[in-house]
């Protein structure tokens, strides 16, 4: 278990649904991100939530909406997608400080259809 | 900005053989620097990282690597290839001054381990 939980792991939707992805830790952490996984593509930081505030969108669409309610939860709004979106969507927790490094959610593998 | 990269998207070896993945990186202050591992539908483990320690750092599984400043590069080695080390390896660097702790990821290197 990597103390980051992310529901559900695979999630088929039609490009005119609504969804949400979920992200959950309880190892303390106060900040969260969203990153994106496309095959052979970079990994694509998508938002980062420092202290339930968001400090980072690098540009993404507003089909995707994040959101946290608090320091151990962290959204992902997902409507009107597109099949370009079908990706891995990866959610990750650090304690905030440079030398941490992050700890990974198993991700959620999107196909949109 | 910082910026990783990580030379040659696949690697192949023998099991057995050493295993040597390629990471440079660019920073205009002491970065720290992280090795991590992701099996097919998982999502990415650390495997080790640098912090301004030992130049040598050592990792889970018999991985290690090495911080060179001069070279700006930290490299990811073990001597000896297990069929279970097939996977794809990111390096990735911090942005000290950057909100939030945020990680630069370099492109990966998919490692495939020949029997």
């Amino acid at each position: 278990e990597t103390g980051v939980t992310q529901t559900p792991r695979h999630l088929v939707m039609g490009m005119t649904n609504k969804k949400s992805l979920k992200c959950e830790q309880h190892l303390g952490h106060n900040a969260m991100y969203w990153y994106k996984q496309s095959a052979k593509k970079p990994l694509e930081l998508m938002f980062v939530y420092s202290l339930e505030e968001r400090v980072e969108n690098n540009s993404v669409p507003s089909r995707f909406s994040p959101e946290c309610p608090n320091s151990s939860h962290l959204f992902l709004h997902l409507h009107t997608l597109q099949p370009e979106d079908s990706a891995l969507y990866l959610c990750a927790s650090s304690q905030g400080t440079p030398a941490y490094g992050y700890t990974f959610g198993s991700g959620t593998r999107l196909t949109v259809v | 900005a910082q910026s990783v990269t990580q030379l040659g998207s696949h690697v192949s070896v023998s099991e057995g053989a050493l295993v040597l993945l390629r990471c440079n990186y660019s920073s205009s202050v002491p970065p720290y620097l992280f090795w991590y591992v992701q099996y097919p539908n998982q999502g990415l483990q650390l495997l080790l990282k640098y912090t301004s320690a030992a130049t040598l750092v050592k990792g889970i599984n018999g991985f290690e690597a090495e911080f060179k400043k001069s070279e700006t590069s930290f490299h990811l080695t073990k001597p000896s290839a297990h069929m279970s080390d097939a996977a794809e390896y990111f390096c990735a660097v911090s942005e000290p001054q950057a909100a939030g702790n945020k990680l630069t990821f370099g492109g990966g290197t998919r490692v495939l381990v020949k029997p």
